[in-house]
């Protein structure tokens, strides 16, 4: 079957640093994506890797193993508005995206 | 812009009741999907549309219904709503489905069937 695993819950202090790990197993790879959900919102794009490596979009960064099936986003300088709910979704051989239950994050002063 | 609509934006059903979702967007992609979101998982696909005149069952078709008459239109039908169709029900659109074709949501409809 296929499974993409997220941690469910973080917690981080603003101005600081978090780290949100991604692992999947899935019917073909066709690209990663990050999404980020306001609580009561729709999912907006944040970010997409398909080759190993970094990408970097201001504070935002986001790596990719193929070999290993994992991926972080990488939150730097972080605000209250950060607060939300990350999601990791890969597009299978189908090019379907088969989503991760979405990690929440909680920003504290 | 409006990029891409939902309504309505929250309904209560009873079990047994009918209704129709409406989505839809102003970005001219071919590509429409209707996800359902519930606690503790993934978003899960419906049914998709891959251009007018075209539907596609995804992964839990069981229960609704689609339409995609025109291609700015994507439509989800409840025949005989079920309290396990209580969920938050997401549109999204795209381009096209290559590799990098991201996919634009709307801002969701609230279902609750009593």
């Amino acid at each position: 079957g296929q499974n993409i695993d997220q941690p469910t819950e973080m917690t981080a202090t603003e101005g600081a640093i978090v780290q949100i790990n991604c692992t999947y197993q899935t019917s073909g790879f066709n690209g990663l994506f990050w999404y980020q959900q306001h609580a009561g919102e729709a999912p907006t794009f944040l970010s997409y890797n398909v080759l190993d490596g970094l990408e970097e979009k201001g504070r935002f960064s986001s790596f990719l193993s193929r070999s290993k099936g994992y991926s972080y986003l990488l939150l730097k300088e972080l605000q209250m508005k950060d607060s939300a709910s990350y999601l990791c979704a890969v597009k299978d051989s189908n090019y379907q995206l088969i989503w991760g239950a979405g990690t929440k994050l909680i920003i504290k002063p | 812009n409006a990029g891409v609509t939902q309504t309505p934006k929250f309904r209560v059903l009873k079990t047994g009741q009918s209704m129709t979702l409406l989505c839809a967007q102003d970005m001219n992609h071919e590509y429409m999907y209707w996800y359902r979101q519930d606690p503790g998982m993934g978003l899960r696909l419906i049914h998709y549309s891959v251009g007018e005149g075209t539907t596609a069952k995804g992964e839990v078709p069981d229960g609704y219904n689609v339409s995609r008459l025109k291609k700015q239109n994507f439509l989800l039908g409840l025949e005989s709503a079920a309290p396990s169709q209580t969920s938050v029900y997401f549109c999204a659109s795209s381009p096209g489905a290559g590799d990098q074709e991201t996919q634009y949501f709307g801002p969701g409809t609230r279902l609750l069937v009593l």
